[in-house]
């Protein structure tokens, strides 16, 4: 059963804390994307990846940071420098960027500040 | 910037009835036009796309509609129906585009 797996479904950050979102695809997708939810807002872009072992900044990458050692696994931290995390976080996959080839949403992630 | 506006943010319609959402770009480079379904809770799928080189596309009761020359494209929705109710996205985009931009999204309601 193919698919983008996030977890957990729901994540609860304490002020100074670095929280991990989980990200694992198996649709052999070279292309993997984080978008940040937030009500009324659209989706906006924090990072994307193109191929293991490289990333780039989207447009609201500030306070977070990823890595991609692995084709399946795009993992994003959230890290305290991030004031206002609180929001619905959406992993995506698409078999590469160089085409229009469609996104692949996963089921997300809602942080919430404790 | 301001490169897609989707309209319009919020849509009511009654069972049976035709649900109307637009989106206009401003990129003339774009060549892909998505729209995606979104229900509370879940990630968006992909609903249906159309490449510039037709004007229409329908896929049951789902069409787009794409005018090129007044760069907007819309989804329409004949028959809706209570199980449409979600949150609608349009992302144009083209290709070799790393970062795709979507829409603000269109929260449609459909009353039984």
């Amino acid at each position: 059963d193919g698919g983008i797996t996030q977890s957990p479904k729901y994540l609860f950050r304490k002020e100074g804390q670095n929280v991990t979102l989980s990200c694992e695809q198996n649709l052999n997708h070279d292309a993997m994307y984080w978008y940040r939810q937030d009500p009324g807002q659209g989706l906006r872009l924090i990072y994307y990846s193109q191929i293991v072992n490289d990333f780039q900044k989207g447009d609201i990458a500030e306070g977070y940071s990823v890595s991609r050692e692995k084709k399946e696994s795009f993992p994003l931290t959230v890290t305290s420098a991030q004031k206002n995390p609180t929001a619905f976080y959406l992993c995506a996959s698409s078999l590469n960027s160089a085409t229009n080839e469609k996104l692949f949403f996963g089921s997300g992630t809602q942080l919430s500040v404790l | 910037q301001q490169q897609v506006k989707q309209s319009p943010q919020s849509l009511i319609v009654q069972k049976g009835g035709i649900s109307i959402i637009n989106c206009a770009y401003e990129n003339t480079a774009f060549d892909y036009f998505p729209w995606y379904q979104q229900f509370p809770g879940k990630g968006p799928a992909l609903l249906i796309a159309i490449r510039p080189d037709v004007s229409e596309k329908k896929e049951g009761r789902f069409t787009i509609s794409f005018n090129k020359s007044a760069k907007q494209f819309s989804l329409h929705i004949m028959d809706s129906q209570p199980g449409d109710s979600a949150t609608y996205f349009c992302a144009p985009n083209q290709g070799g585009s790393e970062k795709l931009v979507f829409g603000k999204g269109t929260k449609l309601t459909v009353n039984p």
